[in-house]
């Protein structure tokens, strides 16, 4: 039923190192899919895009990775750093919507 | 300056009572949404709207019911109230529908004792 998700509920990092976070989905119709960052007691806020025809997109230290036949893409941080603590959301647009993920817990150690 | 507020924080009530929700936005967006995360962290549309307009009603029961005055306020009301209305609800807008950007308010915790 759940259209997006997001299998680890928790990620702990360490400071300097990449983190990658994942999430699959199953409808092929999404056009777009995102990434969004949440801190305790605030919204989510939007942090990186990638459209369905592309397979990369990069924005500073954030990468996002979209495999369509895998219908898998990933988030990837480097280098992690204490700031980007925080639960990440992965979403996908699809009939004027977004459909999100549960959220990846991400700690990063010092 | 808050770009979208929700209002109150934290609602704490009990089964079978009446309560609403408050959104406003100063982004001068023309779509509002509400969305509900539910006890298994998943966040869910409810709702959106263009213009006043409702563009989008999920499969939400019908004692859910939004309101909107105008373009910068999205309220919801819930009639009464069971225990599985407990949840967080976040209000959202965005410059046009469908826009994968959207901004979130602080979101309310709604407790149904």
């Amino acid at each position: 039923d759940q259209q997006v998700k997001q299998n680890s509920p928790s990620l702990s990092v360490q400071e300097g190192r990449i983190s990658i976070l994942n999430c699959d989905y199953t409808n092929s119709m999404f056009d777009y899919f995102l990434w969004y960052k949440k801190y305790p007691a605030e919204g989510p806020t939007f942090l990186i895009s990638i459209s369905s025809i592309k397979d990369k997109n990069e924005d500073g230290r954030f990468t996002v990775f979209l495999n369509k036949s895998a219908k898998h893409l990933s988030l990837h941080i480097v280098p992690s750093q204490p700031g980007d603590s925080a639960v990440y959301f992965c979403a996908a647009r699809g009939a004027q919507k977004l459909v999100f993920g549960q959220g990846t817990r991400l700690t990063i150690n010092p | 300056d808050t770009a979208v507020s929700q209002t109150p924080k934290y609602l704490v009530t009990q089964m079978g009572n009446d309560k609403s929700i408050k959104c406003e936005q100063n982004l001068g967006h023309d779509t509002m949404y509400w969305y509900k995360q539910d006890s298994k962290k998943f966040l869910k549309i409810m709702f959106s709207y263009n213009n006043k307009e409702l563009i989008i009603n999920e499969t939400v029961p019908n004692r859910f019911s939004p309101k909107s005055p105008d373009k910068a306020h999205l309220n919801l009301h819930i009639n009464s109230l069971e225990l599985g209305d407990s949840a967080v609800y976040f209000c959202a807008s965005s410059s046009t529908t469908g826009s994968y950007e959207q901004y979130f308010g602080p979101g309310t915790r709604l407790t149904v004792t």
